[in-house]
């Protein structure tokens, strides 16, 4: 167990609607990125926050945002859904000052 | 532009047989290396990391890998497997200081018992 969770566990949504996921992690894990994960592909970096402030962000469109909040949860946001959304997402963290990330179990998306 | 590339997509074998699985990455600078596992229906979990020193370095679960600087190459090896090493195996790279992790496609391993 890495003390990392993420909720919903699996959703289904429809081609334009919006989602939120959530990650929640343990004290002082001050970093978090966010990974979309194909099926039968590698994590797909889309965005890390550092201290509540976008630190860097991947190959994707606005649409994809997110949150960092104090209490180390954090949000991926996605709007106007399309069908190559579908994907397991993750979310992994980092204590400060290790550069090593521990993921969560991810939530898996199906976009209809 | 980073990448990283693993060689096999699939790999079968024996348990007792030994293991290799390739990892290519491309990148000019300093960079941090990792391989994760990902078990049936677990997390992905770190396996072993290599940041600087030794480029041979040690994992759980008897893994080891070795970086090859001039091969740009991180390949991960274990002497016998098990049929619990049956799992998702996955290369990524980090520019040192950078904030990006670079996944490879991963290697699905089946160790038959």
């Amino acid at each position: 167990e890495t003390g990392v969770t993420q909720s919903p566990t699996h959703l289904i949504k429809t081609r334009g609607q919006q989602v939120t996921l959530r990650c929640s992690s343990q004290s002082g894990h001050n970093t978090v990125s966010w990974y979309q994960q194909a099926l039968g592909q590698g994590p797909q970096f889309i965005f890390q926050y550092y201290r509540e402030e976008e630190n860097g962000r991947g190959n994707f469109p606005p649409r994809f945002s997110g949150l960092q909040f104090p209490n180390y949860s954090s949000e991926l946001n996605v709007n106007a859904l399309e069908l190559d959304d579908s994907a397991l997402y993750l979310c992994a963290t980092e204590l400060a000052g290790e550069e090593t990330q521990y993921f969560g179990p991810g939530t898996r998306l199906l976009v209809l | 532009a980073q990448s990283v590339s693993q060689h096999n997509h699939h790999v079968i074998l024996s348990e007792a047989a030994s293991l290799e699985l390739g990892c290519n990455y491309s990148y000019g600078g300093t960079v941090n290396l990792f391989w994760y596992v990902q078990y049936p229906g677990q997390h992905l979990q770190l396996l072993l990391k290599y940041f600087s020193g030794d480029p041979l370095v040690k994992g759980i679960k008897g893994f080891e890998a070795e970086f090859i600087k001039s091969k740009f190459s991180f390949n991960l090896r274990k002497p016998s497997v098990q049929w619990s090493d049956t799992a998702e195996y996955f290369c990524a790279v980090k520019a040192t200081g950078g904030f990006k992790t670079i996944f490879g496609a991963g290697t699905r391993l089946f160790v038959k018992a």
